[in-house]
């Protein structure tokens, strides 16, 4: 069982903070890295999606980072505004079909919830 | 047209009811998923089809029935159902088929929220 964590489960910031949260994922056979963000009522939207060690994507005011080697990728909100209110979901797929996966199966972490107070 | 439709939005039912969820792309996608999330919970996969065929059962019990009747939609048929099954289920699709060196992203439904009575 592949184990994905986020951190922090929830946040609450002021409009206008900059904001960042941790994806920490398994640092062997590692495929890809992706971060979507969930509004509630809506669907699942890509942010991004990483493959390279040492990959930085941005997107707008939002940015993410990649660290295969110790299995970390950081999304970053500069400036954050009420509309950047979400859950953030990164979701992580393997390379190896060990322990019962699947060549390229996501497998999601719990999300982070991210509230941008007026 | 980006959109993958899910019907319906809501969904309440006995647990001797038979009933189904479906989803829909025209995106030419090659691969359809379903997933499961319970609150506070990480989505969880149940199936992926692939070229219209099933690529993964995540050990699924059998009162739920994936099907794919075509390229653009996914059915998942719900029968004898028990509460623990509430739950939000999202379809998803991917451009590429499954397994091929597939990193691209997931298109998601906006889910059925399912209530088993």
């Amino acid at each position: 069982i592949l184990n994905v964590e986020q951190s922090p489960q929830s946040l609450h910031v002021q409009e206008g903070d900059s904001t960042n949260f941790t994806c920490s994922f398994p640092s062997s056979n590692f495929y890809a890295l992706h971060w979507y963000r969930w509004e509630t009522a809506k669907s699942p939207e890509a942010l991004f999606v990483m493959t390279l060690n040492g990959d930085e994507k941005k997107k707008g005011r939002i940015s993410a980072t990649l660290n295969t080697k110790e299995g970390y990728s950081y999304l970053y909100i500069k400036g954050s505004q009420p509309e950047d209110s979400a859950t953030y979901l990164c979701a992580f797929a393997t390379s190896s079909n060990a322990g019962g996966t699947s060549y390229g199966k996501l497998t999601f972490g719990q999300g982070t919830i991210l509230t941008v107070h007026p | 047209d980006t959109e993958v439709t899910q019907t319906p939005k809501h969904l309440v039912m006995g647990m001797t009811n038979k009933k189904s969820l479906k989803c829909e792309q025209h995106m030419g996608h090659r691969a359809m998923y379903w997933y499961k999330q319970k609150a506070k919970k990480p989505p969880e996969l149940m199936f992926v089809y692939s070229y219209e065929k099933l690529s993964i059962n995540e050990s699924v019990p059998s009162r739920f029935s994936p099907e794919c009747p075509n390229s653009s939609l996914l059915n998942l048929h719900l029968h004898a159902l028990q509460p623990e099954d509430s739950a939000l289920y999202l379809c998803a699709s991917s451009q590429r088929g499954f397994g091929t060196m597939n990193t691209g992203e997931l298109f998601f439904g906006e889910g059925s929220r399912l209530t088993v009575l």
